[in-house]
């Protein structure tokens, strides 16, 4: 079965500051990946997902995720962090040929100071 | 608009008294799921549904029972809710195929 790790749980960065989370995934074959947005008090929304084709996908509000099949890796970067961006966020991943039932990290707590 | 709708939003409740949470999504989605999110374990998967009465246990399936008798429903049963079952509870659901998740607005469920 598949697992995904995030190992910063929490970040703290002033506005303006880079950012950038840390997923790796543990599963062998052909992966799907997605990282979730989780503003203080909403549900899950979508930022980003790699499907095939260009490792470096673009999502919503600036964000992006390369892929590094070598590595196993999908991370989290925006070039310049604002107030707004303080949320919880979630790696996922999707391991093809199985139930294609989503696997989630265990989240990163970023918090963005003005 | 498209969207996934969890009822209640908030319920508070006593040990042993059962309890459904519904959830409803409009988009014709084959696959639906329910995790809990308890802080420091992230999301963890209950139970999900490829399709209609097409059911499967998740990681953390004690103490739940689900139901997929139609296309667009999914409730979360709590036979007999504990304390330990205090959490915040999310249904999703998506189409076949790779796709992410719509994620309802979540219940948060405390059992006294």
């Amino acid at each position: 079965a598949q697992s995904v790790s995030q190992h910063n749980h929490h970040v703290i960065l002033s506005e303006a500051a880079s950012l950038e989370l840390g997923c790796n995934y543990s599963y062998g074959g052909t992966v799907n990946l997605f990282w979730y947005v989780q503003y203080p008090g909403q549900h899950l929304q979508l930022l980003l997902k790699y499907f095939s084709g260009d490792p470096l996908v673009k999502g919503i509000k600036g964000f992006e995720a390369e892929f590094i099949k070598s590595k196993f890796s999908f991370n989290l970067r925006k070039p310049s962090v604002q107030w707004s961006d303080t949320a919880e966020y979630f790696c996922a991943v999707i391991a093809s040929g199985g139930s294609y039932i989503p696997t989630f990290g265990r989240g990163t707590s970023l918090i963005v100071h003005p | 608009e498209a969207q996934v709708t969890q009822n209640p939003r908030y319920l508070i409740t006593v040990t042993g008294k059962k309890l459904t949470v519904t959830c409803s999504q409009n988009m014709n989605h084959e696959y639906m799921s329910w995790y809990r999110q308890d802080p420091g374990l992230g999301l963890r998967q209950i139970y999900y549904s490829m399709n209609v009465e097409v059911t499967d246990k998740g990681d953390v399936p004690e103490g739940y029972k689900v139901s997929r008798k139609e296309k667009r429903n999914f409730p979360l049963i709590l036979e007999s809710p504990s304390p330990n079952q205090t959490s915040l509870y999310f249904c999703a659901s998506r189409s076949r195929g790779l796709h992410g998740y719509t994620f309802g607005s979540g219940t948060r469920l405390t059992v006294v």
